[in-house]
């Protein structure tokens, strides 16, 4: 079975300062891997997803994640937080022929 | 290109009653899925269509059905409301189905309140 765990519920950032939303999955396979951000009352916005290929993923808005494959990790990161960044954030796993299975979400808040 | 749209936005049921929620996908996309979000359960798949056939369900009461049209466009159903199925209820949609590295793109959801 699919999984995906974010081990922090709340991570708070000061603006100007990298930020990290970690994830980590368990899968069957090789996983297809996603991160969306959802606004207050709004549905969610994809950011960026790993398919294959180079470890590293840019997406939108400055966002970037690393695909670990031993450390079944796909954390995101973003080198200058913004205070507009502050929403929440849902890491999402699906191996090929499997629904989507996202994890618990995690509240960022930057502070100015 | 216009994003997936759902109607209504807001709605206001009674317990036992039934509810009809529809989803008009990105144009060109052939797959619509349905999730639930609530605070206690977090986003959960309900079901998939492609091609106006379920492909995938998820763990819910057969109160819960949906159907997709030859056009893409689809309906979700909630028979029997109960307090419990209040919820805020996403359609995503992707160019094919969910068995491929295809993105799925979400609409804004419909907030479901059940008194």
């Amino acid at each position: 079975a699919q999984s995906v765990a974010q081990p922090e519920d709340q991570v708070n950032v000061a603006e100007g300062n990298p930020l990290t939303v970690k994830c980590t999955y368990s899968v069957s396979g090789n996983p297809y891997l996603f991160w969306y951000v959802q606004y207050p009352n709004r549905g969610l916005q994809f950011l960026l997803k790993y398919i294959t290929g180079d470890n590293l993923v840019k997406g939108s808005y400055g966002f970037e994640a690393e695909f670990n494959k031993s450390q079944t990790s796909f954390h995101l990161k973003k080198p200058s937080a913004l205070v507009s960044d502050s929403a929440l954030y849902f890491c999402a796993v699906r191996a090929t022929g499997q629904n989507f299975v996202f994890g618990p979400g995690t509240r960022l808040s930057v502070l100015p | 290109k216009a994003g997936v749209t759902q109607t209504p936005r807001y709605l206001i049921k009674t317990r036992g009653q039934q509810v009809t929620l529809s989803c008009s996908p990105i144009s060109g996309h052939r797959s619509v899925s349905w999730y639930q979000q609530t605070p206690g359960q977090g986003l959960q798949f309900l079901f998939e269509y492609f091609s106006e056939t379920q492909r995938n369900k998820g763990n819910f009461p057969g109160r819960f059905s949906g159907r997709q049209f030859s056009n893409s466009r689809s309906e979700m159903n909630v028979s029997t409301l109960e307090l419990g199925d209040s919820a805020l209820y996403l359609c995503a949609s992707s160019l094919e189905g969910l068995s491929s590295g295809n993105t799925i793109y979400f609409g804004e959801g419909s907030w479901l309140t059940v008194v």
